[in-house]
């Protein structure tokens, strides 16, 4: 089974602070990776992808990804109470499916 | 504007009642999927399509059948739908090659209630 692993939350930051997310997946075999944003009864949306080791920043999100040990983290610079939603990591891997965590929960307080 | 739309949006149905959830996408993508999403569970792909005639099961495919004649469409039928099926089902399309390769797009989800 090719598992992606995300810690539930809720992870609660104050507004301003950098929340950071993280994801662990198990197959080394593993291409891209994906970062959802999903608001309550919405539907999820993207946010940033990355396929090569190392950080990709776009405006106040940053990926890094780190294939040796298999981790995928996002952070969030500057949190907004309108950051507050689960974030779903997603791993596509040498299929083309793309694998899901169940998602972080995140809350940024005023 | 580039959208997935998927119909119906809600729905409350009986235990066997054959249904069909629509859905079509005007991006000219050439993979489609259904997932389902349940509290605690995450999003579970039920089948995916590569592309016209191309279908394939994913991690619960059980109790549903998928069909792609066209390209912008792929239909998510419940033959005898039971109550464990209750859930949020979201369909999504992407290419598959070219720069924007695995980005998903979804549409806006069916919410659907099997009594």
């Amino acid at each position: 089974q090719k598992e992606v692993e995300q810690n539930s939350g809720p992870l609660s930051v104050p507004e301003g602070a950098i929340a950071s997310l993280n994801c662990t997946y198990s197959d080394r075999g593993s291409q891209s990776f994906f970062w959802y944003r999903q608001y309550s009864g919405k539907s999820p949306e993207l946010i940033m992808f990355i396929y090569s080791n190392g950080d990709k920043e776009d405006g106040r999100f940053t990926a890094q990804l780190n294939k040796a040990s298999q981790y995928v983290s996002l952070l969030i610079r500057d949190s907004q109470p309108s950051d507050s939603a689960t974030y779903l990591c997603a791993v596509r891997n040498s299929g083309y499916a793309l694998n899901f965590g169940k998602g972080t929960s995140l809350l940024v307080t005023p | 504007e580039a959208q997935v739309t998927q119909n119906p949006r809600y729905l409350i149905t009986v235990t066997g009642k054959k249904l069909t959830v629509t859905c079509s996408q005007n991006m000219n993508h050439e993979y489609m999927s259904w997932y389902r999403q349940d509290p605690g569970l995450g999003l579970r792909q039920i089948y995916y399509s590569m592309n016209v005639e191309v279908t394939d099961k994913g991690d619960v495919p059980e109790g549903y059948k998928v069909s792609r004649k066209e390209k912008r469409n792929f239909p998510l039928i419940l033959e005898s739908p039971s109550p464990n099926q209750t859930s949020l089902y979201f369909c999504a399309s992407s290419w598959t090659s070219g720069a924007n390769t695995g980005e998903l797009f979804f549409g806006e989800g069916s919410r659907l209630t099997v009594l």
